[in-house]
């Protein structure tokens, strides 16, 4: 399996408190992703990264900002977090050195209240 | 209209049952991605391809890029088999970006 390890694995908190997720990866891939996944609505881009300080914005970005200031780890924040962001939040690596297969991470379960 | 359909949604079957989940797309594509993902668990990458056919033990991966159009069989299902099939394509502009069909559940009954 990929190295791609995140954290927390599950977070509770309260409507308006800023949250930030973290992506680590041990594989020196180029490009990192964050997917959001909710019921009726599958999986859905949220940011993703081409390289260090590279990033841009997926389908779903509002609410949320995101960093890479190193190869291997690619933050997620919620500035002021919202129960419509309560979701299951995945992230991805894929370089095209390995074919750019994805390999994603275990998740995150984020519950606002 | 999703630029993604899987179909069936669901689909239940009897143990050794030949599977198919069909999955067609509206946009150009570079590849596409079928994704396995088992019951509070995570996603696992089954194949990539951009055309023709893989096969991987029981489970083989069409593509026809003429119609838009990928299929996912699963040979001898298996109660393990048992998961959400996600199909996935790349865009042809951009970093990799992937657009997801909405899933098939899948059950096998021993």
């Amino acid at each position: 399996d990929a190295g791609i390890t995140q954290s927390p694995r599950h977070k509770v908190t309260e409507t308006g408190t800023p949250v930030t997720l973290r992506c680590h990866q041990t594989e020196n891939h180029r490009y990192m992703y964050w997917y959001r996944q909710d019921p009726g609505h599958g999986l859905r881009l949220i940011h993703y990264s081409y390289g260090v300080k590279d990033t841009d914005k997926g389908e779903v970005s509002d609410g949320y900002s995101v960093s890479r200031s190193k190869t291997e780890d690619f933050l997620l924040t919620l500035e002021s977090a919202t129960s419509s962001q309560t979701s299951v939040y995945f992230c991805a690596i894929s370089d095209p050195l390995t074919g750019n297969e994805q390999f994603f991470g275990p998740g995150t379960r984020l519950t606002v209240l | 209209k999703n630029e993604v359909e899987q179909s069936p949604q669901n689909l239940t079957a009897q143990e050794g049952e030949f599977i198919t989940i069909n999955c067609s797309y509206s946009v150009g594509i570079s590849a596409l991605h079928w994704l396995q993902q088992h019951p509070g668990g995570g996603i696992v990458s089954l194949f990539m391809l951009s055309s023709g056919k893989k096969k991987h033990g029981r489970l083989i991966a069409t593509i026809n890029i003429q119609e838009k159009h990928s299929s996912l069989h699963i040979t001898a299902s298996h109660p393990r088999d048992s998961a959400v099939y996600i199909c996935a394509v790349v865009l042809v502009q951009g970093a990799q970006k992937l657009v997801f069909g909405q899933g098939t559940r899948l059950t096998i009954n021993p």
